[in-house]
């Protein structure tokens, strides 16, 4: 079964500065699908940005980034130029390459901005 | 597009009560997924269907959960009896090609 490992529960970073948010997976499976969500006190689930397996060029979306190490099964999130609306929960998914799979979320990283 | 809608956003009932969450998927959408939030668990898929039909409901966590799909345009998971190990936030979401994921706002639930 395929697993999403986020080993940091909560981080922080100040205003302007770039953070990076950890996620790691496990699964035999050569196609598939990652997903960084952000979740803030809102609690609405939004999605951040989204990699495939079989594109070796990272995914970008204005300030956020990935870093996707398919070999090492790591996949992180960084944020440049934190604002203060990022402060939010993040959580990492994966999803099989079958068409209509389940999500299979970490277990998140709560991330603070501090001004 | 209203997104996928969530109903009601707060419920809160007695132990013993019967439940019943509603969502509305995004029209064209054939997949649904029914997922619960707590502290402890994190996010847990409960159920998804695709084209109406279940595909997985091995995260139902027993009897007292059933959920419904009888038609391309709505869906409920129901809790009968309730119990307060039940508070959650529970979130539908829905997807066209699995590419893409669309949440509701969740209902939070609180059994007394």
């Amino acid at each position: 079964a395929q697993t999403v490992t986020q080993s940091q529960p909560e981080m922080s970073v100040q205003e302007a500065e770039t953070v990076t948010l950890s996620c790691t997976y496990d699964t035999s499976e050569s196609d598939y699908y990652l997903f960084w969500y952000k979740q803030p006190p809102s609690r609405q689930m939004i999605l951040v940005i989204r990699q495939e397996a079989y594109k070796q060029q990272n995914a970008t979306e204005n300030r956020f980034s990935v870093n996707f190490q398919k070999a090492a099964k790591s996949f992180s999130l960084k944020i440049s130029d934190s604002q203060l609306g990022d402060a939010a929960m993040y959580f990492c998914a994966y999803r099989s390459g079958n068409q209509g799979g389940k999500l299979i979320f970490g277990q998140g990283t709560e991330l603070s901005v501090k001004p | 597009d209203a997104g996928v809608i969530q109903s009601p956003r707060h419920e809160v009932t007695e132990m013993g009560q019967e439940v019943t969450l509603r969502c509305k998927p995004i029209s064209g959408h054939n997949s649904l997924f029914w997922y619960r939030q707590t502290m402890m668990r994190g996010l847990e898929l409960l159920i998804y269907f695709n084209n109406n039909v279940p595909i997985d409901d091995s995260g139902m966590p027993e009897d007292r959960f059933s959920a419904k799909m009888p038609n391309a345009s709505f869906s409920t998971l129901k809790i009968q009896p309730s119990e307060p190990r039940d508070s959650a936030v529970y979130f539908c979401a829905s997807s066209s090609t699995g590419y893409g994921y669309t949440f509701g706002s969740g209902t939070r639930l609180t059994v007394v």
